[in-house]
């Protein structure tokens, strides 16, 4: 069965980066996208970019160019996402999504806190 | 950038009762790239229709979507008490992808 499974929660000082790990299982990685959503308290959900893991073409939101990296590990079957400069604002749950019929699996969710 | 507004805010309704949840485009959704999701409460979003009237691989038939160009509706023919939850609709016809702010659907 089909499984996205992200890295553990995070807490950050402003200023600092943070990269989120969305490993894949169940299906062939290199033939579909992985998108990256986040989900601030009490907000609506927030596309913020994704990646081909078939040829490493990536796309941003322009919200978030600039200050996220989207990349992957087609060995380990694995995509990162990784956010710098952080502010307050970005405390959220991340989550990776997988485009196939629309975004029709998702991870648990990775909670980033930003907090000095 | 699409905006997505979606109507109401918040419905209440009964179990048993018919649910109509409305999303509505700030321009015409390309290729019909409407999709529906269902969020309960610190879970990941499911994804319940895509192409704005196909159910997704495991969702009843009690659900179902409609719509084209700038106006969309998910409809829940009879409620059962698992369906109460926030409800998001998302355009994935051109970037950035945006959802609507969701409408969350509470017993009355």
């Amino acid at each position: 069965q089909v499984q996205l499974v992200q890295s553990g929660a995070e807490v950050k000082k402003p200023g600092a980066s943070v990269k989120v790990s969305c490993k894949a299982s169940g299906y062939t990685f290199i033939n579909h996208a992985t998108h990256w959503v986040r989900q601030a308290p009490g907000q609506r959900l927030e596309w913020m970019g994704w990646i081909n893991a078939g040829n490493d073409n990536t796309r941003y939101s322009q919200k978030f160019q600039g200050r996220v990296t989207i990349t992957r590990d087609t060995s380990a079957s694995t995509a990162y996402m990784e956010l710098s400069g952080l502010r307050s604002e970005d405390t959220a749950v991340y989550y990776c999504a997988r485009r196939g019929d629309s975004f029709d699996y998702w991870g648990q969710g990775t909670l980033v806190t930003v907090s000095s | 950038e699409i905006v997505l507004t979606q109507s109401p805010d918040t419905l209440s309704l009964s179990p048993g009762e018919r649910a109509t949840l409305s999303c509505r485009a700030s321009q015409s959704v390309g290729s019909g790239y409407l999709a529906w999701y269902q969020q309960k409460p610190g879970q990941a979003p499911r994804l319940l229709i895509y192409g704005a009237s196909s159910r997704a691989t495991g969702i009843p038939d009690s659900f179902s979507g409609s719509g084209s160009g700038t106006d969309f509706t998910l409809t829940i023919s009879r409620l059962e008490p698992e369906d109460f939850a926030v409800y998001y609709c998302q355009q994935y016809g051109s970037s950035p992808y945006t959802f609507g702010q969701g409408t969350k659907l509470e017993i009355k």
